[in-house]
């Protein structure tokens, strides 16, 4: 199993710009969620979901959207990139309501410029 | 407002030494406390977790404490390696709703051979 994994690895914008995270899980997990991890704040929940389908808003949800059209896959999309965008950004996943652990994945990169 | 603090931002341990990180949390509803260990250019990884009917967990060099009637809790790595060396981050999650984690701002700790 590949576990969590996350596309892109790194990836600059111009601020502005759009672009789409994705994040896939091959565990059938039904949990999945966004961080944003920057210096000296620990990781931050953007938004997360419960299952396929459906999506909720986390601690910072301003200026990103989600879909969960398939149960393995959660994307993360910025629509009009900003320079405070600038961060790590980190998917989860985590089995079901039963089970606490969350899985994370390597992370991508965001620099806007 | 951030519900769980985390001391102290960084630590320098000397190898065999032991390393001691402190959270407080404010939310009594929190009652699953772990602990995530995460490397350079990795994602966070879960280390050790604890819940409330307990005051101590050991899983061989590392220990969380728990106070709850302080609302404390800290992990101890006892025998510190270099290969220790990582950020740590405490976390705490509820009973309610999606039973989201909040993390701490992080420690970064480095071991001196």
């Amino acid at each position: 199993n590949a576990g969590v994994t996350q596309t892109p690895k790194f990836r600059v914008l111009k601020t502005g710009q759009s672009m789409t995270l994705l994040c896939a899980q091959d565990m059938n997990h039904e949990y999945m969620y966004w961080y944003r991890q920057d210096p000296g704040m620990g990781l931050r929940l953007i938004h997360y979901s419960v299952g396929e389908g459906t999506t909720a808003k986390g601690e910072v949800p301003d200026g990103y959207n989600v879909s969960r059209l398939k149960k393995q896959n959660f994307l993360l999309g910025l629509e009009s990139a900003a320079p405070s965008q600038t961060s790590v950004y980190f998917c989860a996943s985590r089995r079901d309501l039963n089970t606490d652990t969350q899985y994370f994945g390597p992370g991508t990169r965001l620099t806007v410029l | 407002q951030q519900q769980v603090k985390q001391s102290p931002q960084s630590l320098i341990v000397q190898k065999g030494g032991i390393s001691i990180i402190n959270c407080a949390y404010e939310n009594t509803a929190f009652d699953y406390f772990p602990w995530y260990q995460q490397f350079p250019g990795k994602g966070p990884a879960l280390l050790i977790a604890i819940r409330p009917d307990v005051s101590e967990k050991k899983e061989g060099r590392f220990t969380i404490s728990f106070n709850k009637s302080a609302k404390q809790f800290s992990l101890h790595i006892m025998d510190s390696q270099p290969g220790d060396s990582a950020t740590y981050f405490c976390a705490a999650m509820g009973i309610q709703g999606a039973q989201k984690l909040v993390f701490g701002q992080g420690t970064r700790l480095t071991i001196n051979p």
